[in-house]
């Protein structure tokens, strides 16, 4: 069983349109970090939130914690090509722990 | 700074053959992690160590798979005898600690024929 779920697996939509994903869990975790892999490369640090409710925002993209501190979501407005990639949420469910890294979610921006 | 570097980038191998990754981490990074990522599993864990002690190994998937880190600055994951199912793109990742950002290097792309 994954610590962190992540949903949905696979999504494909134009450009233009708006999107949530998001990432599940049971635990609580100290704080949730989102990922992005472009194809040929490693994943790469978007944000981390921290605070229960925590609502952060990066240009077209907003992070939201949950209030307990079990989910996160992402959502992504006006999509473009350019936000093709793999999105991946990660955690430590308690301080000290490594982070481990949800399956992530396959985002396709078609032209 | 220059990232997590590995290397190759590209490995093309036969069935049977050892292979080598290299890694080598952020300056001052106390944790070192091996992931392994195809299409089917996506982003595993194989072996994460602390300040150069392999911490959990429990991701590895047999004995053909053994990883050392003998300094803070380079580490290495050994596959041998390779088969035609380890080929995937392998990620090494650095971070101040265990619980804290990830940065990957470009990651080695095998392919085990």
């Amino acid at each position: 069983t994954q610590l962190l779920e992540q949903s949905p697996q696979f999504l494909s939509i134009q450009e233009g349109e708006n999107l949530t994903v998001y990432c599940n869990s049971s635990s609580v975790f100290s704080s949730l970090q989102w990922y992005r892999q472009e194809p040929g490369e490693g994943p790469v640090l978007l944000v981390t939130v921290v605070t229960g409710g925590e609502v952060k925002k990066l240009k077209r993209l907003t992070f939201q914690f949950g209030d307990a501190r079990k989910d996160s979501s992402l959502h992504i407005t006006a999509a473009q090509t350019g936000d093709t990639g793999l999105y991946l949420c990660a955690g430590a469910p308690t301080s000290g722990s490594r982070l481990t890294f949800g399956e992530g979610t396959q985002l396709t921006v078609n032209p | 700074d220059a990232g997590v570097i590995q290397s190759p980038r590209h490995e093309v191998t036969e069935m049977g053959q050892e292979v080598t990754l290299r890694c080598k981490p952020i300056s001052g990074h106390n944790s070192l992690f091996w992931y392994r990522q195809t299409m089917m599993r996506g982003l595993e864990l194989l072996i994460y160590f602390n300040n150069n002690v392999p911490i959990d190994d429990s991701g590895m998937p047999e004995d053909r798979f053994s990883a050392k880190m003998p300094n803070a600055s380079f580490s290495t994951l050994k596959i041998q005898p390779s088969e035609p199912r380890d080929s995937a793109v392998y990620f090494c990742a650095s971070s101040s600690l265990a619980e804290e950002t990830q940065y990957f290097g470009p990651g080695t792309r095998l392919l085990v024929l």
